[in-house]
């Protein structure tokens, strides 16, 4: 079945720090793949999305490029800042979007000012 | 735009206990998810709605688990008995029509089986 990997954490960077979090997938057919974000005592929320391969999804100065031949969607972030401290889960759903997101495990950043 | 509403935020039960968590999702949407969020794990899917039908259940405990949307707008998901292993986040989330591919979270419960 379809599953997500994404880099262990937590993560710990300083502030204005370059930020990246792997993630690779697996699926069997053309998946959307997503980034979603948890904040501290808040729901989860979409971060950015991408729907076909070489897609770029941004939002709030984060970027993720789909890459169908590498099966990967790493996170990055030029700067970083305290406010980004945060649990990132990286996701998938198949191309027809009936069925539901497969998560990766989540990875915990800290930011430290 | 009101948001997903869930409730209660935290519970705290004995095992062998049952317990009951509703969802409201976002005015319109038709299809509503559950997932389980067991601590140190991402979500997994427990079950889908496409209005007050059921999608996707096949990851549910049907031994222990239920769950109805019977008017297709609110949902209720019960544990009877819960057991320890069942303590994780529940998060309800919802889309405004199956194949649409962002999907709204609500805050989650957070269960505790004692």
């Amino acid at each position: 079945g379809d599953s997500v990997t994404q880099m262990e954490g937590p993560v710990t960077l300083s502030e204005e720090a370059f930020l990246t979090i792997n993630c690779t997938y697996t699926a069997t057919g053309y998946p959307s793949l997503f980034w979603y974000v948890q904040y501290p005592g808040e729901g989860l929320q979409l971060l950015l999305k991408a729907t076909k391969a070489d897609d770029k999804g941004s939002n709030k100065g984060f970027e993720a490029t789909y890459r169908k031949e590498t099966t990967s969607f790493h996170l990055e972030k030029g700067s970083v800042q305290v406010s980004d401290s945060a649990v990132y889960f990286c996701a998938l759903s198949e191309d027809s979007g009936n069925t539901p997101l497969v998560f990766g495990k989540g990875t915990r950043l800290s930011v430290i000012a | 735009e009101a948001g997903v509403a869930q409730s209660p935020r935290y519970k705290i039960i004995e095992k062998r206990q049952s317990v009951a968590f509703w969802c409201n999702p976002i005015s319109g949407h038709a299809t509503l998810y559950w997932y389980q969020q067991i601590l140190g794990q991402g979500p997994k899917l427990l079950i889908q709605f496409q209005n007050n039908g059921v999608v996707d259940d096949s990851q549910l405990p049907k031994d222990r688990f239920s769950a109805e949307r019977l008017k297709g707008v609110d949902s209720t998901l019960k544990i009877q008995p819960a057991k320890l292993e069942d303590s994780a986040v529940y998060l309800c989330a919802s889309n405004p029509r199956l194949g649409y591919n962002e999907q709204f979270f609500g805050p989650g419960t957070r269960l505790t089986v004692l």
